[in-house]
């Protein structure tokens, strides 16, 4: 079964250092998300990306953080000068449809900023 | 008021209990309701989805959901410790998910 691949898994960081967390969404997948998840709390929805454009974004998307589609087959979430609290579990999803398309997810991108 | 409320637990059972899970939510839109099991330190997946009002049963799992009163129920009979996990509910596949409940099942 086709499934969305996250890499790296584990990524550790020095705080104020860029990063970029890779996704290959599921091939015949048009929609995109982002999600991160602090430990111990919810998974909270980041970015939603659609026919090459954010589609919606939520509060915690601040000007830190920014999303690409380069080619057909990657997504990624660039964030730009890591701070302690971006320390989290980040989900890429993708969906082939909106409605009752489930969304599928990776297994994640352990993000450590010391 | 948030869109969707759902007791974080940690709610806690023994095996072979009948669990119920549950959230509530704001938007009365709302046509369709999802719910995503997620493993420790997995993503979340779709465990099963119903539309509208009622009742839909896949083995063990039932959701239910009652527009009236804005509740979406999730039972699991004969719970097994596989089942330990959080249970996020997803109305209208909103990607906004709620708290979660997360569950452990003791052999």
């Amino acid at each position: 079964e086709p499934e969305v691949t996250q890499t790296p898994s584990h990524q550790v960081t020095q705080m104020g250092q860029e990063v970029i967390l890779r996704c290959v969404p599921i091939s015949n997948h048009l929609y995109f998300y982002w999600y991160r998840q602090i430990l111990g709390q919810k998974v909270e929805f980041l970015v939603s990306f659609y026919n090459n454009e954010i589609s919606e974004k939520s509060e915690i998307f601040d000007d830190q953080f920014s999303v690409e589609r380069p080619d057909g087959s990657n997504f990624t979430l660039k964030i730009r000068s890591t701070k302690l609290e971006d320390s989290a579990m980040y989900f890429c999803a993708s969906s082939p449809g909106t409605g009752v398309d489930a969304l599928h997810f990776g297994n994640g991108t352990r993000l450590t900023v010391t | 008021q948030k869109e969707v409320e759902q007791d974080p637990g940690p709610l806690s059972v023994p095996e072979g209990a009948i669990v119920s899970l549950n959230c509530t939510y704001s938007n009365s839109a709302f046509q369709y309701f999802m719910w995503y099991r997620q493993y420790s330190r997995k993503g979340p997946e779709l465990l099963m989805y119903t539309y509208s009002s009622g009742n839909k049963e896949d083995g063990r799992f039932t959701a239910q959901v009652d527009k009236s009163s804005k509740y979406i129920s999730l039972f699991i009979r004969d719970s097994q410790p596989s089942d330990s996990a959080t249970y996020l509910c997803a109305p209208n596949n909103d990607m906004r998910f709620g708290a979660g409940t997360r569950l452990t099942v003791k052999p």
